[in-house]
């Protein structure tokens, strides 16, 4: 079993959709959450951090359950730019590693 | 704003030869990451480096890859001989150690033919 676990997709959805995607963990002591965006052929870029309390930037929200080992990201009213592929990151602080999952497409239509 | 650099962008080379990539971290940051992506996957961990010591290379081929930091700064990560499955992206990213983001510089594409 993969320590970071997301659908790839692709998610193929039409603008102003709302899309939501998934990420598991296996590794309990994991400390921290992130979402990369990554645009095809470029570098990985940090979209936003994960905290407890769940957290919101404009249109994006990312929620944490640690009980479940889950972690989730919302993006409402998509945009064509949006199209990209989000990348779901464990940091487990002791160590400072960072795991990534396999990624998950999303392709929004006009 | 300061920046991952890595060299080459793009890098051909046949499959037995040996092939060299560079990254140099954002200043201050001790902690250097080299990643490896295959097209249509997420980043897999090569080796970890605190400043020069390295902290985990379990998923390093050591049989063909090396990699190093000898001053703490800049590292330099080798491939001998090159196999055709190294086809792939390699990525350095930065962090400070303690804060948690990571900085990833533009890649270097390896096609090995």
């Amino acid at each position: 079993r993969k320590e970071v676990e997301q659908d790839p997709g692709p998610f193929n959805v039409p603008e102003g959709a709302t899309v939501a995607f998934n990420c598991t963990y296996s590794n309990s002591a994991s400390q921290s959450f992130f979402w990369y965006r990554q645009d095809c052929r470029k570098e990985p870029k940090l979209l936003m951090s994960v905290y407890s309390s769940g957290n919101e930037d404009g249109r994006f929200t990312a929620q944490l359950n640690r009980a479940s080992q889950y972690i989730s990201l919302l993006i409402r009213d998509s945009k064509l730019s949006d199209s990209a592929t989000y990348l779901c990151v464990v940091n487990m602080i002791e160590g400072n590693m960072l795991t990534f999952g396999g990624g998950t497409r999303l392709m929004v239509k006009p | 704003e300061a920046e991952v650099a890595q060299s080459p962008r793009y890098k051909i080379t046949e499959k037995s030869q040996a092939v060299a990539f560079w990254c140099d971290p954002i200043s201050g940051h001790a902690t250097l990451y080299w990643y490896r992506q295959i097209l249509g996957q997420g980043p897999e961990l090569l080796v970890q480096f605190q400043d020069e010591s390295v902290v985990d290379d379990s998923q390093l081929p050591k049989d063909r890859f090396s990699a190093e930091r000898l001053k703490g700064v800049d590292s330099t990560l080798k491939i001998q001989p090159a196999e055709l499955g190294d086809s792939a992206m390699y990525l350095c990213a930065s962090s400070l150690w303690g804060a948690l983001e990571a900085f990833f510089g533009q890649g270097t594409r390896l096609t090995v033919v």
